[in-house]
């Protein structure tokens, strides 16, 4: 298994909703990423886990909120977010550390109205 | 600090060749070359570590000059799957924090 799943593809949310973004990838990947994407901008850095750790927050607002269960999957829980928020999330994983690519998985296209 | 890429767009026709720059004011650990299609999520193409190298895959090869803090992607004879937008992100140290530049739109003719 050589990609990066996540679920759902689409998702609409109110402002006052919780919802949560999930990620999962089989192959290994010990690293594993969290970013947001703007149309017609690079995507952004918001999280990374090394070996289930949180290894970098960049200063990402607490409405957002990562969890690492396990080694082959990452969450994204989401609270009270703000339209402004909208955008493609990214999730990725690579082996950590040893100057290796990441691998993207198709994202979710997320809507805050 | 965001890396800077040129050119910002570039337009060929099927055969031809083209050269993405991507520049830093930091000194960096790897540079990473990724090519994003539309709708679509980034694809790893290659990664280039400090110590200057170049890296080929296929028609795609990449340099970089520790010197000057610069990475070029070189795509020759280029075919309509080059489509796409393409974006450097580059790493100052081995933490993974990787930070994308603003990209480079290629569009190929036939």
């Amino acid at each position: 298994d050589t990609e990066v799943t996540q679920t759902p593809k689409h998702l609409v949310m109110g402002m006052t909703n919780k919802k949560s973004l999930k990620c999962e990838q089989h192959m290994g990947h010990r690293a594993m990423y969290w970013y947001k994407q703007k149309a017609k901008k690079p995507p952004e850095l918001m999280f990374v886990y090394s070996y289930e750790k949180l290894s970098i927050n960049e200063s990402v607002p607490s409405r957002f909120s990562p969890e690492c269960p396990n080694s082959s999957l990452l969450n994204l829980h989401l609270h009270a977010l703000q339209p402004e928020d909208s955008a493609l999330y990214l999730c990725a994983s690579s082996i950590p550390g040893q100057g290796k690519g990441e691998f993207f998985g198709p994202g979710t296209r997320l809507t805050v109205l | 600090q965001q890396p800077v890429q040129s050119p910002q767009a570039v337009i060929l026709r099927e055969g031809e060749d083209a050269v993405i720059n991507c520049s830093s004011s930091k000194a960096l650990y790897s540079v990473h070359w990724y090519r994003q299609k539309h709708g679509e999520a980034p694809v790893f193409l290659m990664i280039l570590l400090k110590g200057g190298e170049q890296k080929g895959h296929e028609k795609i090869s990449a340099s970089f000059n520790e010197k000057k803090q610069q990475s070029s992607l070189y795509l020759t004879a280029s075919q309509l799957s080059y489509s796409g937008t393409y974006f450097c992100g580059t790493e100052t140290s081995n933490t993974g924090k990787l930070i994308f530049g603003q990209g480079t739109t290629l569009q190929v003719k036939p």
